[in-house]
């Protein structure tokens, strides 16, 4: 099975809001979580990503906070915009080279 | 910055027949591509890891046999799909790793087979 799930499917907010979406993960080793953010029929875009060692990193209207005691992980979008309606991956990985385990996905609409 | 690319981006076969999609790093080289299958409305499921000169190693419950790789330069890796079903329709995309020390993977924009 997936080693990294469990979040809302679905998230809509409104033009301006801020968005939070969850992830939790199941691999206590894993040393690297990234987000991705896919439109349709588009590869993943990088959007943040955070190392083991750290419990928070922002980056431009984005966060990201990993919490290690509960396995979870979260993105933060400021001011959501239209352009933002995407599906958004969580993927980790414990070695550098190795692939990346994925997520099932948060599809964010967002409404103007 | 490193970019990857896939062709065809989109491609239609009868069943039956067998369809290749390559994948390229365009401005670096990568000593690891993986392989990624997407079903509609699910995520990104690893099919199998390439390094460049040695035979890939797929994950399970992925046919070697039906979905072959090969990465025979450090820019290139290719996947043929062998015998297709319309099963085997999906979104395809690969990643690349340039062998640093960062964690990070360059995404494909995939590649959408339809096998009729």
């Amino acid at each position: 099975g997936e080693s990294v799930g469990l979040h809302l499917p679905t998230l809509s907010v409104q033009e301006g809001d801020n968005s939070i979406i969850n992830c939790a993960y199941s691999n206590s080793a894993s040393d690297y979580f990234i987000w991705y953010k896919q439109e349709s029929g588009k590869g993943p875009q990088f959007i943040i990503d955070i190392r083991s060692n750290m419990d928070k990193r922002q980056g431009q209207r984005v966060t990201v906070l990993l919490n290690k005691t509960v396995k979870h992980l979260s993105l933060q979008i400021a001011a959501t915009q239209p352009g933002d309606s995407a599906v958004y991956f969580c993927a980790e990985a414990n070695q550098a080279g190795t692939a990346l385990i994925f997520g099932k996905g948060t599809t964010l609409s967002v409404s103007s | 910055g490193a970019v990857v690319s896939q062709h065809p981006s989109r491609v239609i076969c009868k069943s039956g027949t067998s369809v290749k999609i390559e994948c390229r790093s365009l401005d670096f080289q990568a000593t690891t591509m993986f392989w990624y299958r997407q079903f509609p409305k699910q995520s990104l499921m690893l099919m199998a890891t390439s390094n460049e000169g040695s035979k890939a190693t797929y994950e399970q419950g992925v046919e070697k046999d039906k979905f072959l790789i090969n990465h025979a330069s450090l820019t290139l890796s290719t996947l043929t799909v062998t015998s297709a079903h319309p099963e085997d329709s999906s979104f395809y995309i690969c990643s690349a790793y340039d062998g640093g020390l960062t964690y990070e993977q360059y995404f494909g924009p995939g590649t959408r087979l339809t096998v009729t």
